[in-house]
């Protein structure tokens, strides 16, 4: 099992603030993804990072994939109440292993 | 966009009967298809790998005699929850890549919306 670690596990924040979400392995992954989830509902894909160091921007979220490829980070600017729900990293090649999670409320 | 589709949504059974949920993959091939289980704000357990043709492939700590999966078609896989009991009610999540690229990539998963089954 390749274990991606995420913290914080549980982020609250007010509208406007900025955060980081970190995702980290002792594995190297030939690609990572970035899932956004709301509850009751699958995961949505936000963005796939496949070249080590690649950074990826999607509106406000700034995604960043490790030098060494163990390692990712997701950058929320002027966060929006919008944007709450579960964070999850994710890779894998024959099996898809999830992060551990990062649940963010943002506080209108 | 290639969709995945879960039914039933949501489930209610008592403690003892089976449940079986299906997954289908509406507009493209999947020959591969992953069973997922989740806990309120916690993340996605791979539970087991299904692919078409072929026995699934259990995660360590899962009981295959529990979880049954069924993988016929190269558009649907079942996963059936025999004698369910209440610690077996959870989220649970179905995901399928495309390996062909009839949908364009063959690299992405796509999830289905998830069967919340609970067990009484």
């Amino acid at each position: 099992t390749q274990l991606l670690e995420q913290s914080p596990q549980f982020l609250s924040i007010q509208e406007g603030e900025n955060l980081t979400v970190y995702c980290n392995s002792s594995s190297v992954f030939s690609s990572l993804q970035w899932y956004r989830q709301e509850p009751g509902e699958g995961p949505v894909l936000l963005v796939t990072v496949v070249t080590g160091g690649e950074v990826k921007k999607l509106k406000r979220l700034t995604f960043q994939f490790g030098d060494a490829r163990k390692d990712s980070s997701l950058h929320i600017t002027a966060a929006q109440p919008g944007d709450t729900g579960l964070y999850l990293c994710a890779g894998g090649s024959n099996q898809f292993y999830f992060g551990t999670g990062t649940s963010l409320t943002v506080i209108p | 966009g290639a969709v995945v589709s879960q039914h039933p949504s949501r489930v209610i059974c008592k403690s003892g009967t089976s449940v079986k949920i299906e997954c289908r993959s509406l507009d493209f091939q999947a020959t591969t298809m992953f069973w997922y289980r989740q806990f309120p704000k916690k993340s996605l357990m791979l539970m087991a790998t299904s692919n078409e043709g072929s026995k699934a492939t259990y995660e360590q700590g899962v009981e295959k005699d529990k979880f049954l999966i069924n993988h016929a078609s190269l558009t649907l896989s079942t996963l059936t929850v025999t004698s369910a009991h209440p610690e077996d009610s959870s989220f649970y999540i179905c995901s399928a890549t495309d390996v062909a690229g009839t949908s364009g990539s063959t690299d992405t998963q796509y999830f289905g919306p998830g069967t919340r089954l609970t067990v009484l």
